[in-house]
């Protein structure tokens, strides 16, 4: 199985603030990584796929990048609703499998 | 507008048995994958089950897991996703949600609202 390793697992930023999140994987994935927000109570959202595609809606301060095994997701402005959850999950095979989660948190 | 109603979850004895159901609505159900992702409280996500289309003849992946316990099936005229889940044990406690996959690109483009589901005595 392929494990996604996020770091951190936990980040304190402020409004504003440029924020990046790293997601890797124990073996190659190509470009097969997605980014999903999820807010308590609420089920995931997703941001990013294929790496680097912005989903329909989503707004452009949110970006990804990487290949192989290093991802990332970068957020070039915080905005109060982006305080949140974020999971990678990859879906080079099965099984599918999710990052542990980085959770976001105002400063 | 694209919806999937999850419903079925509650509460169950270690051992048991359970069927969730997600309806799903605003989009053509029969051209896609459908998921069942489960979050046992306070933790992350996990993927449970994965089934195909019927033009991929309804295959279906499983997480290690539920392998064996858990069986994924769709109902096209009602459009509607099942999860079965037999031998039930305390650690799939969870919030499940079922997840339609993108039809291009396989990622989980639109979610559930979920679906708790408590194994305990």
């Amino acid at each position: 199985d392929i494990q996604l390793t996020q770091s951190p697992s936990f980040l304190s930023a402020s409004v504003g603030d440029r924020v990046t999140i790293t997601c890797r994987a124990s073996q190659g994935i190509s470009n097969y990584l997605a980014w999903y927000q999820q807010k308590p109570g609420k089920a995931p959202k997703l941001l990013i796929y294929a790496t680097s595609t912005l989903q329909s809606g989503v707004p452009s301060r949110f970006s990804g990048s990487g290949s192989g095994t290093e991802f990332t997701l970068t957020i070039s402005s915080l905005q109060p609703e982006d305080f949140a959850t974020y999971y990678c999950q990859h879906l080079n095979s099965y099984p599918i499998t999710f990052g542990q989660g980085t959770r976001l948190e105002i400063k | 507008e694209v919806q999937l109603v999850e419903s079925g979850g509650g509460l169950v004895q270690p051992g048991g048995s359970l069927r969730l159901s997600c309806a799903a609505s605003g989009f053509s159900f029969s051209d896609h994958y459908m998921d069942w992702v489960r979050q046992a409280p306070g933790k992350g996500l996990e993927w449970v089950a994965r089934i195909r289309e019927k033009a991929s003849s309804y295959t279906t992946e499983y997480a290690a897991s539920v392998k064996g316990r858990f069986t994924i099936s769709r109902e096209e005229s009602k459009n509607s996703l099942y999860l079965q889940m037999n031998s039930l044990k305390t650690e799939d406690t969870a919030v499940y949600y079922c997840a339609r996959a993108n039809t291009a690109t396989r990622y989980f483009d639109y979610w559930g609202q979920g679906a708790l589901v408590t194994v305990s005595s």
